[in-house]
């Protein structure tokens, strides 16, 4: 069973970078599939951030490409999510999770969620 | 970027009742469609890919339909544990978008 646990500070803040890490058990990165993530401001909907293959390659929304850097480290079988310069508007819930490639990209596999806070 | 919009954005259903969400995009993602079941305090769970592929263990109670533009999210049976939230997401081309959701509530 695919597993995905993310890690991070639950509080970071304004003008700070935020960095999550996203552990995956249970199958490795390296086999295929998209790794990303989703986040969801409280009481709000669901936002993709991002996403990155076991190559190395990219994926960014484009409202928040400017901000967001996602990589892959192989040997640890994680990812990690950086978003730099943060504000109030950015305090959610970080989703890490799993898409399917070209044809495929639907969520599923998802961790269990890390609360964002972003306050001074 | 493909914009998705569901409607309504809360559905007052009672228990055993069939009931319809719509999801509609703002152009066509062919069949590239997902919906997903979120709980209060849950993660998000895929319910439906390829806009009537159910995910699975997903009972057959759910059903999914359409293509292009216009979407459904059918439920045959409300069942207590069915009262959520249902997002629709495209993944025809980047980036991935979602819709904002319809609830689902106990009439």
């Amino acid at each position: 069973q695919v597993q995905l646990q993310e890690s991070g500070p639950g509080l970071v803040k304004p003008s700070e970078p935020l960095s999550l890490t996203c552990a995956v058990s249970g199958y490795s990165i390296s086999s295929g599939y998209y790794w990303g993530c989703v986040r969801q401001p409280p009481g709000k909907g669901l936002e993709w951030i991002g996403s990155i293959y076991h190559s190395g390659s990219t994926y960014y929304n484009p409202s928040l490409k400017s901000r967001v850097t996602i990589s892959v480290d192989t040997s640890k079988n994680q990812f990690s999510l950086k978003l730099s310069s943060v504000t109030a508007a950015d305090t959610a819930v970080y989703y890490c999770a799993r898409h399917g490639r070209f044809g495929e990209l639907y969520w599923d596999f998802w961790g269990q969620g890390s609360l964002v806070t972003v306050s001074s | 970027e493909i914009v998705m919009t569901q409607s309504p954005a809360t559905l007052s259903v009672s228990p055993g009742e069939r009931t319809s969400l719509s999801c509609r995009a703002s152009q066509s993602v062919s069949s590239n469609l997902a919906w997903y079941q979120q709980k209060p305090g849950q993660v998000p769970r895929l319910l439906i890919y390829g806009a009537s592929t159910r995910a699975t263990g997903i009972p057959a109670r759910f059903s999914g339909g359409g293509s292009g533009t216009e979407f459904t999210l059918t439920i045959s049976s409300l069942q207590s544990e069915d009262f959520a939230i249902y997002y629709c997401q495209q993944y025809n081309i980047w980036p991935l978008t979602f819709g904002g959701g319809t609830k689902v509530e106990i009439k």
